[in-house]
Formats: C-alpha cells, sequence, structure tokens
C-alpha cells in the first residue's frame, strides 16, 4: 500500500519555467490538498479538492494552478516559476475532512 | 476564519523533561476538529492525534497526553520524561465546517542528551 506518492521529489527551475507536481493516493480518499512549507511558516495551503473535478483555494494560491480529474491524482502547475515559489511542496489526502491526512514525502522544488 | 496559533517557536529541553506544546485556535464553526502532527527530522509528516470539538476529555498515550479545553481554545500537547527521539518539529491543525485543514506555525523542539 503505498499511501500518497509525489513525483519528481526534487527539482530545480530557471524563473519562468512550467513544471507539474504529480500527487497520487491509493486509499480512495475524497479530500486532496497540496501545501509549501518555508522555514518559519509553517504549512500553508495552496490549493484544495473535496471531489473528483473539484478544486478551490487555500490561503496562498497564487502564482499555482490545480486539477483533479481523477479521483486518485492531484496535480499542482506552476506556469511560470518564480524564486519566490523556492520550497518543499506537501501533498496530503484525506477521506473526509474530519478524518486525518495522509501525507506524501514532499518535493523540494528550487527555482533559480 | 479559522486560525491556529503555536506561540512558541522554539522550545530546547534536557532528556527526562517534561515539556508542553501550546496550541490556540480561532474558529466559528460549533463543529471543528483538532490534529497533532510531528514533522522528524527525516522531514515527513506523521499524524498524531484527532480530537473533535464534543469531546473534551484529555488523552494519554504512552508519554504523549493532550489537553483540550474548549473554554480557552487551546489543545495542549505534553511530552513527558522526553526523549532524543522526540526531537521533531511539531505541528497543530484545524479544520471544520467549511474550511479546510489549515495548521499553526509549528513548534520545533529540541531534546539534549
Amino acid at each position: 500500500n503505498a499511501g500518497v506518492t509525489q513525483t519528481p521529489k526534487f527539482r530545480v527551475l530557471k524563473t519562468g519555467q512550467s513544471m507539474t507536481l504529480l500527487c497520487a493516493q491509493d486509499m480512495n480518499h475524497e479530500y486532496m490538498y497540496w501545501y509549501r512549507q518555508d522555514p518559519g511558516m509553517g504549512l500553508r495551503l495552496i490549493h484544495y479538492s473535496v471531489g473528483e473535478g473539484t478544486t478551490a483555494k487555500g490561503e496562498v494560491p497564487d502564482g499555482y494552478n490545480v486539477s483533479r480529474l481523477k479521483k486518485q491524482n492531484f496535480l499542482l502547475g506552476l506556469e511560470s516559476a518564480a524564486p519566490s515559489q523556492t520550497s518543499v511542496y506537501f501533498c496530503a489526502s484525506s477521506y473526509i475532512r474530519s478524518t486525518e491526512a495522509f501525507f506524501g514525502q514532499g518535493t523540494r522544488l528550487t527555482v533559480v | 476564519a479559522q486560525k491556529v496559533t503555536q506561540a512558541q517557536t522554539e522550545i530546547s529541553v534536557v532528556e527526562k523533561e517534561d515539556v508542553t506544546l501550546d496550541c490556540v485556535y480561532e474558529t466559528r464553526d460549533t463543529t471543528y476538529y483538532l490534529f497533532w502532527y510531528k514533522q522528524p527530522p527525516s522531514g515527513e509528516l506523521v499524524f498524531l492525534i484527532r480530537r473533535n470539538s464534543f469531546d473534551e476529555q484529555n488523552e494519554i498515550s504512552g508519554r504523549y497526553s493532550w489537553n483540550f479545553q474548549k473554554s480557552t481554545s487551546s489543545f495542549n500537547f505534553t511530552i513527558t520524561a522526553s526523549q532524543v527521539v522526540d526531537s521533531a518539529v511539531y505541528f497543530c491543525a484545524l479544520t471544520g465546517g467549511s474550511t479546510p485543514l489549515v495548521f499553526g506555525k509549528g513548534t520545533r523542539l529540541s531534546v539534549i542528551a
């Protein structure tokens, strides 16, 4: 049972490049989340989804887009990367809102 | 809006000391859920506990205990007889109503041998 898997684990981008982070879960969870973790800032919610085909903005959505075409996958896109998007990105999923979230291993993204 | 405040940025204790990590929350929801997660130096996020707003019973799990007080909007976490392996960043989190899971900024705990 893989749980929550994030791809890739590391990436270096040049300013202005685009990329997509993939999150896959095999637990049939309805809710999926994307967070970014920066020193001293904790985990900040970028976007989330409450089910297949739905997405919603979190605290820090600017510069990111998401899609949830399949229940098991939640994609996070950066259309034009900026150095301010250098961070560790975590994906998480939960069965419903009130149950515990399971996290992926994180993606360390550096934008130069 | 929902908010979680962990006022302690960093705490350092000597092994075997007891330590309490504070968590204060704000919410307008009558039904909500509180969580604690641990992030060890390896970086993964590990679920520790979940508590719903209707259950104010304190919980103990081995050396860990949690004190939930609705009157003060707090959900504090105590580690008894701390060990070096407890060194980590600890996050408190909240969800409820139509608001998704939001986290505090975390408390970095260092346990010194």
